[in-house]
């Protein structure tokens, strides 16, 4: 069974810094694109960012860019999102999913974790 | 950047048939895939390239993309198809997911 545990969540204080881990199982981990999506409290689902099987690939979306850095070890299939700096607006369930891609622009997430929460408050 | 934007709302009568748009700057160009978000859930990927259901999705789930528009429709709907629904698309590879609308099976 293809599986997405996310750990690492938790309250931070704004401008402080936190680490999210993805642990894949039931699937060959280093053949896939894998990104975080967050969803803050009662709001819509926001792509995060994205990494390519070997790593030499990453993109963000623009809010994040310069303060989190997505990366993988394939020996260990997981998935990381390194966070800092983090504010308020950075308050949200943090997914881990699996991209298949079919080909450029052709592509979906499937599956996904449970998510794990991610409060900055002071 | 690229937006996707859906209805907040939708209403169903339960065996009546849902239609979701998602309406987007030349979307029929692109792949359109679908999410199912029930409550306190993760999203489940519904549909994906344009019209395909992943194995385990009931018939009664369709998409077509054509246009500026993507369209998710629900057949004969039930009241386990209550959920949010979110549409997503890819732009420079970046993925850029629809503002979800709620479907409600009164």
């Amino acid at each position: 069974e293809v599986q997405l545990v996310e750990s690492g969540g938790g309250l931070v204080q704004p401008g402080g810094s936190l680490r999210l881990s993805c642990a894949a199982s039931g699937f060959t981990f280093s053949s896939y694109w894998m990104s975080w999506v967050r969803q803050a409290p009662g709001k819509g689902l926001e792509w995060v960012a994205n990494i390519k099987q070997d790593g030499s690939e990453k993109y963000y979306v623009d809010s994040v860019k310069g303060r989190f850095t997505i990366s993988r070890d394939n020996a260990k299939n997981s998935l990381y999102l390194q966070m800092n700096s983090l504010r308020a607006e950075d308050t949200a369930v943090y997914y881990c999913a699996r991209v298949f891609v079919y080909s450029y622009g052709n592509s979906w997430f499937d599956p996904w974790g449970q998510g794990t929460l991610v409060t900055v408050s002071s | 950047s690229y937006e996707l934007t859906q209805p907040p709302s939708v209403s169903v009568s339960p065996g009546q048939t849902a239609s979701i748009t998602c309406s987007g700057d030349k979307l029929g160009d692109k792949y359109a895939c679908w999410y199912q978000q029930k409550p306190g859930q993760s999203p489940v990927l519904v549909i994906y390239q344009d019209s395909k259901r992943p194995s385990g999705i009931p018939e009664r789930f369709s998409g077509s993309n054509s246009g500026n528009t993507a369209t998710l429709t629900i057949s004969g709907t039930q009241a386990m198809d209550e959920a949010d629904y979110y549409c997503q698309a890819w732009d420079s590879s970046r993925g850029v997911f629809g503002t979800g609308t709620k479907v409600t099976v009164l």
